[in-house]
Parts: structure tokens; sequence; C-alpha cells
């Protein structure tokens, strides 16, 4: 089965509030990792990248944060806009010489 | 920015056809991918390339091939297209040789549809 894998299938967030999307993954190997924007009708869009040597890396308005402890992987997304609304993907590599994984996606609601 | 561009954006065939999906990368990139993308499954590998004329099996390659025949194009071809092939396609690519540390980069998508 998947090895990547989230904690909530969808998401609603007031309009300016924080953002945070979960993320589980199954093997503690995994040595990158990567969020997608999917948006109606578009291709998946990367928004940031981890290695697993950081537990931390931030974007314009997003931050990645990895818990090696507990395999998890979290979006923040600062101060939501409504353009923000879409499908949410992580991704995991096992490792350099392995493909990546998706997982199955979170739904970003922006209530107004 | 990275432009991945697939020729087109909805396909309607029949049962039987031989069909082609089309995809250009602009920036050079070594790595081009094929995806499908179906509700509850997620988006699944069914080919790869890492480079000209050469091509790797992904997850669900049976009854798909693909032809690259130059760095920047990389083909999706369903032999004889079946219902159970109905589905959104992605293309993608990435920089770096392999699966290093380069996120793939896609494009919008071809919905194709067998009828």
């Amino acid at each position: 089965g998947e090895s990547v894998g989230l904690h909530l299938p969808t998401l609603s967030v007031q309009e300016g509030d924080n953002s945070i999307i979960n993320c589980a993954y199954s093997n503690s190997a995994s040595d990158y990792f990567i969020w997608y924007k999917q948006e109606s009708g578009k291709g998946p869009q990367f928004i940031i990248d981890i290695r697993s040597n950081m537990d931390k890396r931030q974007g314009q308005r997003v931050t990645v944060l990895l818990n090696k402890t507990v395999k998890h992987l979290s979006l923040q997304i600062a101060a939501t806009q409504p353009g923000d609304s879409a499908v949410y993907f992580c991704a995991e590599r096992l490792n350099r010489d392995d493909k990546i994984i998706f997982g199955k996606g979170t739904r970003l609601h922006i209530l107004p | 920015d990275v432009k991945v561009t697939q020729s087109s954006r909805y396909l309607v065939k029949r049962t039987g056809e031989k069909v082609f999906l089309e995809c250009v990368q602009d920036m050079d990139h070594e790595n081009m991918f094929w995806y499908r993308q179906d509700p509850g499954l997620g988006l699944r590998l069914i080919y790869f390339s890492y480079d000209v004329k050469m091509k790797e099996k992904g997850d669900i390659p049976e009854g798909y091939s693909v032809s690259r025949e130059k760095k920047e194009r990389f083909s999706l071809i369903l032999e004889s297209a079946s219902t159970n092939q109905t589905s959104m396609y992605l293309c993608a690519s990435s920089l770096l040789r392999g699966f290093a540390d380069s996120p793939l980069h896609f494009g919008n998508g071809t919905r194709l549809t067998v009828t």
C-alpha cells in the first residue's frame, strides 16, 4: 500500500488564518520529501522540498516541517488566501535510486 | 519557470484506437515521466526516461509504451485504447538524472476518455 498518507482528506480554514496540512510516512529510510499544490484543472505545482538532514525549511508564506522521530511531514501556509484553495500532496523518495511516491492529497477549503 | 506542455487538454477516443499523448519541456531536463491520476488512487507512474531513446517501466506500464527521440519530447502511446485507460494523464520532467534531489515539474494534464 501507500507509504505516504494524510491525516485528513479535507481541511477548511478561515481566510487570513494559518493552514497546517499534515502527512505521515511509513518508511524511516525516506530521504527527500516534496509538497505539491494542485488546483482544479491543472497539474501538480511544486511548492517546497526538504531533505532528511533538515527539520525545517521556509519558502514564501510556506514552511515545511519534518519530524523524523514520528515520521511526520507538515506544510504550513501563513495568512491563507482564496488562491490557496487546492489539493495538496506530499511525496517521498525512499533513496536516491528510487522513485517518488505520492500521497493521495488533502483538499484545502478557504472559508470567507 | 519550467514549462511542461502537453499537446491536448481533452481527448476522446474509441476502444481499440491507437492514441498518442505528446509532452514537451523547455528546460533541458534530463528526466521525463508519465503518470496517470485517478480518484482514490492518486498518481501512478507509467513510464519514465533518463535520456534520449531510454525508457524504464514504472508501476503500471501494461497497455502503454513510450518514445523519447529528442531530449525535450516524451510521448505516451496507447497501442489499443481500452475503457479502463480513461484517466487524467500527467507528464513531468526533472532536472537531474535519476531521482536525485530534484522535484518533478508537471504539465497541466490530458484528460482522456475512451468510449
